[in-house]
């Protein structure tokens, strides 16, 4: 069965340019996260959804960035515009969203923001 | 609010030797704990979690953790290292109340194995 699926893995740009990631989970997991991972740091949850809907969405600086889960399959996560502190790890997790919130990890995407 | 402290951002043991990584966990309700590890351009595996059956659990790559609730400790041991256990490795909580809450992680601790 295929992990979490990201892309791009890397993504370098100037600031104040956009960038979008992509996620696409495990089939069949409802549940979908986006984290922010800073160097030396644990991830952050920047918004959780259950199926199509954003149920946490409270640490997204929403002035900034945005996600969509059309369908409550794969999701995307923008920046717009880019600052040189987004420069950071955007790891996107998928679970079932059940007891015991197993969740499962995509390799990430590295941003660099020059 | 749920919090947790992994003592030593950093670790480094010698081949063959024990394996041992510090976490504490603060939380109101009855919680969960992971651990995670993530290797050099990964995302994060679960390694083992508790979820309020057995206090000792076991992982994969022969990882178990122990709840100690009078501690609030779920520190994370592996007897024998192996060069391939180099790697980032996260504590982290969530509480059994929400079917799929927020999990908190800890700032990590990374692994060195000296040969």
């Amino acid at each position: 069965e295929a992990g979490v699926v990201q892309s791009p893995r890397y993504k370098i740009i100037e600031k104040k340019q956009p960038v979008a990631f992509w996620c696409n989970p495990i089939s069949g997991h409802n549940t979908l996260y986006w984290y922010l991972q800073n160097l030396g740091q644990g991830p952050e949850l920047l918004i959780r959804y259950e199926n199509e809907e954003a149920v946490d969405d409270s640490q997204l600086p929403k002035d900034r960035f945005s996600a969509e889960r059309l369908k409550g399959v794969d999701s995307t996560l923008k920046i717009q515009p880019a600052e040189l502190g987004d420069s950071a790890v955007y790891l996107c997790a998928s679970s079932l969203g059940r007891d015991g919130n197993e969740q499962f990890f995509g390799p990430g995407t590295r941003l660099t923001v020059l | 609010a749920q919090s947790v402290t992994q003592l030593g951002s950093h670790v480094s043991v010698s081949e063959g030797a024990l394996v041992l990584l510090r976490c504490n966990y603060s939380s109101s309700v009855p919680p969960y704990l992971f651990w995670y590890v993530q290797y050099p351009n990964q995302g994060l595996q679960l390694l083992l979690k508790y979820t309020s059956a057995a206090t000792l659990v076991k992982g994969i790559n022969g990882f178990e953790a122990e709840f100690k609730k009078s501690e609030t400790s779920f520190h994370l041991t592996k007897p024998s290292a192996h060069m391939s256990d180099a790697a980032e490795y996260f504590c982290a909580v969530s509480d059994i109340y929400s079917s799929a809450s927020k999990i908190i992680f800890g700032s990590g601790t990374r692994l060195s194995i000296r040969p």
